[in-house]
Parts: C-alpha cells; structure tokens; sequence
C-alpha cells in the first residue's frame, strides 16, 4: 500500500522560500505510469494544483505560481520537494503532496494527510 | 486553459436524498473528469475517475455520468458521512479543479 508524508516547517516567513518534501513508502516513485504532484487548499477556497514531477525530473507547474515554483524528484530516497520562493499570506494553507495516476486517466489517487503552512512574521 | 464550474455552489439535503452535483467545462474534455470528496482536517479522497468509473471502495450510491463538457456526481441516498465538499477535476490539458460543492444535512 503505497503512502505518501508531507515534512517541512509549517511556519514560513515573508517575501522566503516555501520548502517541503514528500516521503513516498510502499512503492517505487520511479514507477513510469505516475507523476508526483502537489496540491494546495488555500482557506476559504478551493483546491489548486499547483504542479508535478515525472521520475526523470520533467516537471510541469501550473501557470500562475510558475514563477515561483521548483519540484524536484530524488530517486534514491523516494522522496520530491516543492520549493515556492517570494511567499506571502496569500500562501497560508493546507499543502497536499499526491500521486497522480496515468492508469486512473491521471487522477490523484493516492493523498498525504496534508501540512500546514502558514506565511506570517 | 480549460476552467470548471460547478453548480449548486452548496445544497442542503436529508438523509436518504437523492443528490446531483454538476460540474461543467469550458471546453469539451472527452471523459478526462474525476470528482473528489473532501472532508476537514482529511485529505481529498477519490470518488469517481473517466467521467462514470467508481474507484475501488467507494461505495455504489456515488456514481458519475457526462462526457464532453456537462458531468454530473450523484448520491444516490445521502449518508451522514457524505457530508463534505465535492470538486470535479479534469485531467485534459493543464489541471483544474472546479471551486466546490458543499453538502451538508438540512
């Protein structure tokens, strides 16, 4: 049963770079048919896609946090990371680190609990 | 980009109701839509993939329908534990997610 656990500090300063890393257990992240993604829930709004990773280290970012965004895939700890640079209070939120699968026509099966973030000085 | 839109925005509803949430898309997207349910403090589970197929362990009140550019999420008898918020997501182009359905018990 492949598992997915979102790490990293859940409170950020202004204007710094977001860093979080998704630990995947249970299964192999070099597997060809899924893509490595995470996903946000800002409060009192939807969920946002925020982009993803193939094994190989393609990436694919959604347009509007492009700008800002770095995920990063490593093989060798079964583990990817978001980087999101210049954050600020419109970032609080719940991020998201799921699997999305290309034999469920790429839906996000696969869910870690979710942490916390909070941007605030 | 393709954007969703989902409608009712929230509903209200008895147990045992009968429940239909639509979700439409910009443009038309084959059957590439999932629906999730999404409850506080719980990550967002998947429901539905490809427009109708129920993912393993759903139970069968939840079933999906549509193709093209309207899909609907039905429940067939509302359970007290489907309370939650329900978003499409098509998986065409560059993902979206439609901005939710929440339903809880009148």
């Amino acid at each position: 049963q492949v598992q997915l656990q979102e790490s990293g500090p859940g409170l950020v300063t202004p204007s710094q770079t977001l860093s979080l890393t998704c630990s995947v257990s249970g299964g192999s992240l070099s597997s060809g048919v899924y893509y490595w993604s995470w996903i946000r829930h800002l409060p009192g709004k939807g969920l946002e896609w925020i982009g993803y990773t193939y094994y190989s280290g393609s990436t694919f970012y959604s347009p509007s946090l492009k700008r800002r965004l770095t995920i990063s895939v490593d093989t060798s700890n079964n583990q990817f990371s978001l980087k999101l640079s210049s954050v600020t209070a419109a970032d609080t939120g719940v991020y998201y680190c799921a699997r999305r699968n290309g034999e469920v026509t790429d839906a996000f099966d696969i869910w870690g609990r979710g942490t916390m973030v909070t941007v605030s000085s | 980009d393709v954007q969703m839109t989902q409608s009712p925005s929230s509903l209200s509803a008895s147990v045992g109701d009968r429940v239909t949430i639509t979700c439409r898309a910009s443009q038309t997207i084959n059957i590439y839509l999932n629906w999730y349910q999404h409850k506080p403090g719980k990550a967002p589970k998947l429901l539905i993939h490809a427009a109708s197929s129920l993912q393993s362990g759903v139970p069968s009140r939840f079933s999906g329908s549509g193709s093209g550019t309207e899909f609907t999420l039905t429940i067939s008898s509302l359970q007290p534990e489907d309370c939650a918020t329900y978003y499409c997501q098509h998986s065409y182009s560059t993902l979206a997610f439609g901005p939710g359905t929440k339903v809880h018990l009148k």
